[in-house]
C-alpha cells in the first residue's frame, strides 16, 4: 500500500450506531488531519494531529472522537450520529517543522450516511 | 474569520480550450496557497505558493500568487478530458503559534471539459 489509504470506503450507520473511521500513512510523515467534506460546501479541518498529540479540535461535536495511536495511524470513532453529519471523511497527512511549510497529502475518504 | 473565494463555481468548456480558474482569499498570517485537484475522491496535490510573482508550471498546468491583491490563479492550456474535475484552492495560515498546516479551503470550481 502506497500513499493513505482509508476504510471503510462507504459506511451506512444508524443514529444509535457506534463505528470507527481508519485512517493510515505510508508517507513518513508526522501529522495527520481528519476533513468532513459536505455537498455544497466548502473542505472542513476537523482535527490535527502532530507526532500523536492532538493540536486543534475544530469545534466539532464530541459525537466525533479521534484516536491517534502513533504517527502512520489515525482514526475517527463515531458514535450517536446525526443524519447532518453524513459526509465524505477524509484523512490527510504532511510533514510537520517548525517554520516550514508543507504540503498534505490527501486519502480517498469514507462516504458516511447517517440514516 | 479566515475565508478563501473560488471562481467561477463552476466551467463548461471543450477540449484544447484554456481555462483560468480564480482564488481570492482573506486571511491572517498567510503562509502558503495550495491547489488540489478532486476526480473521484482524493484530493490530489498540484502546487504550492508562498512567494509572489514566481510562477510554478508542470505541464499544461501553471499557477501563480499576488500577494499584494490577495489572489491567485490556476492556468490549464490545451484541455483534456480527463482535466475534469473539482479544483480545490486552500490557503495555510500560522495557526496559534503552532507550526502545523492549517488549511482553509475554497468551495472549489467544477471544471467538465467536453470532448
Amino acid at each position: 500500500e502506497t500513499g493513505v489509504t482509508q476504510t471503510p470506503r462507504h459506511l451506512v450507520m444508524g443514529m444509535t450506531n457506534k463505528k470507527s473511521l481508519k485512517c493510515e500513512q505510508h508517507l513518513g510523515h508526522n501529522a495527520m488531519y481528519w476533513y468532513k467534506q459536505s455537498a455544497k460546501k466548502p473542505l472542513e479541518l476537523m482535527f490535527v494531529y502532530n507526532f500523536k498529540e492532538q493540536t486543534e479540535n475544530n469545534s466539532v461535536p464530541s459525537r466525533f472522537s479521534p484516536e491517534c495511536p502513533n504517527s502512520s495511524h489515525l482514526f475517527l470513532h463515531l458514535h450517536t450520529l446525526q443524519p447532518e453529519d453524513s459526509a465524505l471523511y477524509l484523512c490527510a497527512s504532511s510533514h510537520w517543522g517548525s517554520g516550514a511549510t508543507y504540503e498534505q497529502y490527501f486519502g480517498p475518504g469514507t462516504r458516511l450516511t447517517v440514516t | 474569520e479566515d475565508k478563501v473565494v473560488q471562481s467561477p463555481l463552476s466551467l463548461v468548456v471543450h477540449e484544447g480550450d484554456t481555462v483560468t480558474l480564480n482564488c481570492s482569499y482573506e486571511v491572517t498570517n498567510f503562509r502558503s496557497l495550495l491547489w488540489y485537484k478532486q476526480e473521484k475522491k482524493a484530493p490530489t496535490f498540484l502546487f504550492m505558493l508562498t512567494s509572489s510573482g514566481i510562477e510554478k508550471k508542470s505541464g499544461r498546468l501553471s499557477s501563480i500568487l499576488d500577494k499584494k491583491e490577495l489572489f491567485s490563479i490556476l492556468n490549464i492550456t490545451a484541455t483534456q478530458t480527463g482535466d475534469s474535475a473539482i479544483y480545490l484552492c486552500a490557503v495555510e495560515v500560522n495557526a496559534g503559534g503552532t507550526s502545523y498546516g492549517k488549511l482553509t479551503f475554497g468551495q472549489g470550481t467544477i471544471l467538465t471539459v467536453h470532448p
